[in-house]
């Protein structure tokens, strides 16, 4: 099946600073790469996602890239906020039908 | 106010019993899923079911069972046979079914203590 490696598992920035995040996956028929920000206590929510046909995708701050070729993506968040501070994970998923995939998560901290 | 409800919040059984968590949404979703999340862990697929009345299991489904009577309820009950139940339970829901790959929308989770 399909296994998905996250780095770092934890990440201190100060505010203003770039973050990144980076994702491998193993199964190279994984189409579609979710990002989810869970804070203490509560459900992950989407921040963004990116489609095999895509290479790269933009929020206002965040960014998503996609090497399909290397099989990984990254998280890029910039202009960090103390408000990012949160645990981030990122998934994959393939068209064969199955779940998404998670990594363990990063546990982000931004320091004022 | 559309969304994912999950209840309780926090609940605590005494080894050996049997404890269901609800969850419910409104979204008109297909597919609805739950996840168990151990400190340091990502999420592990327990239970996803895409039509009512129809279920699969995850990689984790020893100890756990679901029904799908209806299309917004989705409960998953731990039973005594759940060797390590204490955990954070997340249920979600989808448009379609999971070979869609579409966004799965979380609910707020349950944190189950046995004790």
């Amino acid at each position: 099946g399909e296994n998905v490696e996250q780095h770092p598992s934890t990440l201190s920035v100060q505010e203003g600073d770039s973050a990144v995040i980076k994702c491998t996956y193993s199964d190279s028929a994984s189409n579609y790469f979710p990002w989810y920000k869970q804070e203490l206590g509560k459900g992950p929510q989407l921040i963004i996602d990116i489609r095999s046909n895509v290479g790269e995708k933009k929020d206002q701050r965040i960014a998503v890239t996609l090497n399909k070729t290397a099989k990984h993506f990254s998280l890029h968040i910039t202009e960090t906020q103390p408000e990012d501070s949160a645990v981030y994970f990122c998934a994959a998923s393939f068209d064969s039908g199955y779940a998404l995939n998670f990594g363990k998560g990063t546990s982000l901290l931004v320091t004022p | 106010d559309g969304g994912i409800t999950q209840s309780p919040k926090y609940l605590f059984r005494k080894e050996g019993q049997n404890v269901t968590l609800s969850c419910e949404q409104n979204l008109n979703h297909d597919a609805m899923y739950w996840y168990r999340q151990d400190p340091g862990q990502g999420l592990r697929l327990i239970y996803y079911s895409q039509i009512v009345n129809d279920f699969q299991k995850g990689d984790i489904a020893e100890g756990y069972s679901v029904s799908r009577e209806k299309k917004e309820s989705f409960p998953l009950t731990v039973t005594s046979a759940q060797k390590n139940p204490t955990a954070f339970y997340l249920c979600a829901s989808s448009i379609l079914g999971l070979a869609r790959g579409d966004e799965q929308f979380f609910g707020p989770g349950t944190r189950l203590t046995v004790l």
